[in-house]
Formats: C-alpha cells, structure tokens, sequence
C-alpha cells in the first residue's frame, strides 16, 4: 500500500541554524500539507500546498518558514533559523483529490526535530 | 473559525466492553470530519470520515462514527473493545473547501483510549 515517507526521522540542530525536513507524498496526490505537534499538545496545521503555490497557512507559518516542491516526488519545509521553540513533531501529509471518496489526509510517520 | 472539542483527556473501557469517544465541532457551512489513531512514536493513521450520506460511518477495525448535525457531534464508537485499540485519537475537521482556503484540518486535542485486559 502506497504511503506518505519523512526523512530524516529525528533532526537536531542548535538554534539558528537552517533546517530543511523532507517528504515524499503519495505519488498520484495532488494536495500536500505539514503539521505540527508540540509534546504532549495537540496537532496543529501549518500549510497546505496544491499546484506548486500555498493554498493557506496558519498564523504559526510565518516568514522563517517556507515550503517547496522542488520536483516531481519530493515536498520539503524549510525552517530558516530554528527557535527553542520550533522543536517538535513535524507531520507531512497529502491527499489525493477534491471528492469524496479521496479527501482524507494521509500522514507520514513524522520528523522530530529538536533545537538546541 | 473551526474547532474541535474532545471533552475527555482519558477513556477507560475494559476489554470487550463498548467504547466511546466523544468529539464536537464547530464549522461553517458543512463539515468534513475525520477520525485518526496515533501509537506511540507513530504518525496519525486515518480510521474514517464523514463527508456526506449515511450519518453511521465504518471505517478501519471495526470502529463505527455517528454524525449527529444537531448536536454537531461525531463520536467515535466500538462495539467490543480490544486491548491493542489503546492508543490516542485525534478527531478533526475541515471546513467546506473553498478552492484554495479552509484545506487544513483542525484537530482536537486527543483521547487516550485504554483498554483494560
């Protein structure tokens, strides 16, 4: 069965410094999106993205944020220069279609960043 | 905006016992809801969803949801509980798409489910 992968599974790095998560959706999705989840707190959106342009964000994703679909597989986020408080579960998903019968999210297996 | 609430940090149910797992919603126009399942140091896994139709939804393990629009409830439920459905479960809901706006899910804060052997 087709799924959504993350790499890497666990990134540390000391704060200020440039990170950049990576995701490979479900091949034949069209719609793509990143959460986040904070330990022990609840899942929270961060952006979605559809024919190569943010279709929305959250008020979380501000500029130190940027998301890129730099070819046809990979969907990345990049965190420009971490913050304490950008430590935590990053959660890359995607969906297929606008119909019913495709529009649930399907999420990877997560990144764990932790800053320094 | 939307939101979602799930009233209870913790469920308890003994094996083979019903199980429900309550959630509420508050959405423009009409919702998108879902219901997924996290395991420990895992991603969300989808379990079902409402879009439209039947208001009793099935989904993966046996699990079943009700949509109630009067009561804007979607509780999970389980007929007979298992000891491996311990885990937490996050309801959400998306709001009516709009071509390009309100894609992102809004999810509540979790129900852990365990079931007692």
């Amino acid at each position: 069965e087709p799924e959504v992968t993350q790499t890497p599974s666990h990134q540390v790095t000391q704060m200020g410094q440039e990170v950049i998560l990576r995701c490979v959706p479900i091949s034949n999705h069209l719609y793509f999106y990143w959460y986040r989840q904070i330990l022990g707190q609840k899942v929270e959106f961060l952006v979605s993205f559809y024919n190569n342009e943010i279709s929305e964000k959250s008020e979380i994703f501000d500029d130190q944020f940027s998301v890129e679909r730099p070819d046809g597989s990979n969907f990345t986020l990049k965190i420009r220069s971490t913050k304490l408080e950008d430590s935590a579960m990053y959660f890359c998903a995607s969906r297929a279609r606008d119909t019913p019968s495709g529009d649930e999210q399907f999420f990877g297996p997560g990144t764990r960043l932790t800053v320094l | 905006a939307q939101s979602v609430a799930q009233p209870e940090d913790q469920v308890n149910v003994a094996e083979g016992n019903p199980l429900t797992v309550k959630c509420t919603y508050s959405v423009s126009g009409n919702p998108y809801l879902f219901w997924y399942v996290q395991y420990p140091n895992r991603g969300l896994q989808f379990l079902l969803k409402y879009i439209t139709g039947d208001n009793l939804v099935k989904g993966s393990y046996g699990f079943e949801a009700e949509f109630n629009k009067s009561q804007t409830s979607f509780h999970l439920k389980k007929p007979s509980a298992l000891v491996s459905d311990s885990a937490l479960y996050f309801c959400a809901v998306r709001g009516l798409y709009s071509g390009g706006g309100a894609d992102g899910l809004t999810f509540g804060k979790g129900t852990h489910l365990i079931i007692q052997p």
